[in-house]
């Protein structure tokens, strides 16, 4: 059964740096996105993306984050210059009209 | 109020029981309705989505929509140790493939 994949499962980075997460949705799905969730908290929309270009982000989609989708398969989230409250886990998911999620990369931002 | 509002839980069951899990929201733009399981450190699975008003029954887990008092449910009969998770309730407004707004999520324990 197809499923989307997302690398690296974990990343530790230090305060400041750039990260890059990675996701190869399902091959024949058109939308994606990306979501988030802070420990112990709700999964919260950060973007989506169709037909290479954003269709719709929220408040917390600043400056600092951007996505992109390289080439027929990645999909990924850029965030410039990280911070604390980055910390939490980041679910890609894609869409034929049901989303499918991902397993997650789990941030951690020392 | 919040959009989406889901019982905090957490919820502890034996074995066989059946398990209501209930969300209400207040945008009325909401048309479809999504159940999605989560296991700890893993991606929301999609359980059951439903369209618009009405129940939807699949094997042991039913959802039920009631568009006008904006409550959704989600039944699981006989339920499993297996069945422990987390339960999350997700609210799409016109446009299937609009963004997700999730509850909180409740988590089950499911006791042999």
């Amino acid at each position: 059964e197809p499923e989307v994949t997302q690398t690296p499962s974990h990343q530790v980075t230090q305060m400041g740096q750039e990260v890059i997460l990675r996701c190869v949705p399902i091959s024949n799905h058109l939308y994606f996105y990306w979501y988030r969730q802070i420990l112990g908290q709700k999964v919260e929309f950060l973007v989506s993306f169709y037909n290479n270009e954003i269709s719709e982000k929220s408040e917390i989609f600043d400056d600092q984050f951007s996505v992109e989708r390289p080439d027929g398969s990645n999909f990924t989230l850029k965030i410039r210059s990280t911070k604390l409250e980055d910390s939490a886990m980041y679910f890609c998911a894609s869409s034929e009209g049901r989303q499918f999620f991902g397993p997650g990369t789990r941030l951690t931002v020392l | 109020q919040k959009e989406v509002e889901q019982d905090p839980g957490p919820l502890s069951v034996p074995e066989g029981a059946i398990v209501s899990l209930n969300c209400t929201y207040s945008n009325s733009a909401f048309q479809y309705f999504m159940w999605y399981r989560q296991y700890s450190r893993k991606g929301p699975e999609l359980l059951m989505y439903t369209y618009s008003s009405g129940n939807k029954e699949d094997g042991r887990f039913t959802a039920q929509v009631d568009k006008s008092s904006k409550y959704i449910s989600l039944f699981i009969r006989d339920s499993q140790p297996s069945d422990s998770a987390t339960y999350l309730c997700a609210m799409i407004p016109t446009g299937a493939n609009s963004k997700l707004t999730f509850g909180k999520g409740i988590t089950l324990s499911v006791r042999p």
